[in-house]
């Protein structure tokens, strides 16, 4: 069956530490993959796109790999603030614009 | 700029019962998704419109039908609610081919 997989158990980590999160998929090839932050009580925001011809992309503490032969992309937060703690999703595209995402990360940052 | 609305924002319905949750953009955005969301778990996408005028069935589909009423509306019923249909479900709108999605502040509904 297709799926899009991420670690279920929460990652705790120490502020200044960097979180990196991993996200893998079978029996897709997708042009692109993207990450969210979802708080809380609230809907997930976009964080960071990468395409499938790009192995690395950066947005200030924000890194995302992107391994179309492995199927995996790697999220990695530097200089971690307890301020990231959230929960983190991969999502791409499955078919026809369906946007499927995985079951997402809770990141913890310590101070 | 209200972005994505969805209401209600709460709603507790009995078995059996009846309800229509709405979904409205203003950005233009040719997508509209539904997903739910169990404690735990992720996004599940439950029906999704690529387009004005189509829509097309997501992960779980069963016990709910939409409707793509215009280019900003995207609503969701549940014809007849049952005690796992109890979620928090959130509306989703993308423009573009690989646009961000936009989420609703999602709504929270038990069926008992």
């Amino acid at each position: 069956s297709q799926k899009i997989e991420q670690n279920s158990e929460a990652l705790n980590i120490q502020e200044g530490k960097t979180a990196t999160l991993t996200c893998n998929y079978t029996n897709y090839s997708p042009a692109y993959l993207q990450w969210y932050r979802q708080d809380p009580g609230r809907g997930p925001v976009f964080l960071l796109l990468i395409r499938e011809n790009e192995k690395e992309k950066r947005k200030e503490r924000l890194k995302v790999t992107f391994d179309t032969t492995l199927k995996q992309s790697l999220f990695h937060i530097t200089a971690s603030q307890p301020a990231d703690s959230a929960t983190y999703l991969c999502a791409l595209d499955t078919g026809r614009r369906a946007l499927t995402f995985g079951s997402g990360t809770r990141l913890q940052v310590q101070p | 700029n209200a972005g994505v609305t969805q209401t209600p924002k709460f709603q507790v319905l009995k078995t059996g019962q009846s309800m229509t949750l709405q979904c409205a953009q203003d950005m233009n955005h040719n997508s509209m998704y539904w997903y739910r969301q169990d404690p735990g778990m992720g996004l599940r996408l439950i029906y999704y419109s690529a387009s004005e005028g189509t829509t097309d069935k997501g992960e779980v589909p069963n016990g709910y039908n939409v409707s793509r009423l215009n280019k900003r509306e995207f609503s969701l019923r549940l014809e007849s609610a049952a005690p796992s249909q109890t979620s928090v479900y959130f509306c989703a709108s993308r423009g573009g081919q690989w646009g961000e999605a936009f989420f609703g502040q999602g709504t929270r509904l038990t069926v008992v």
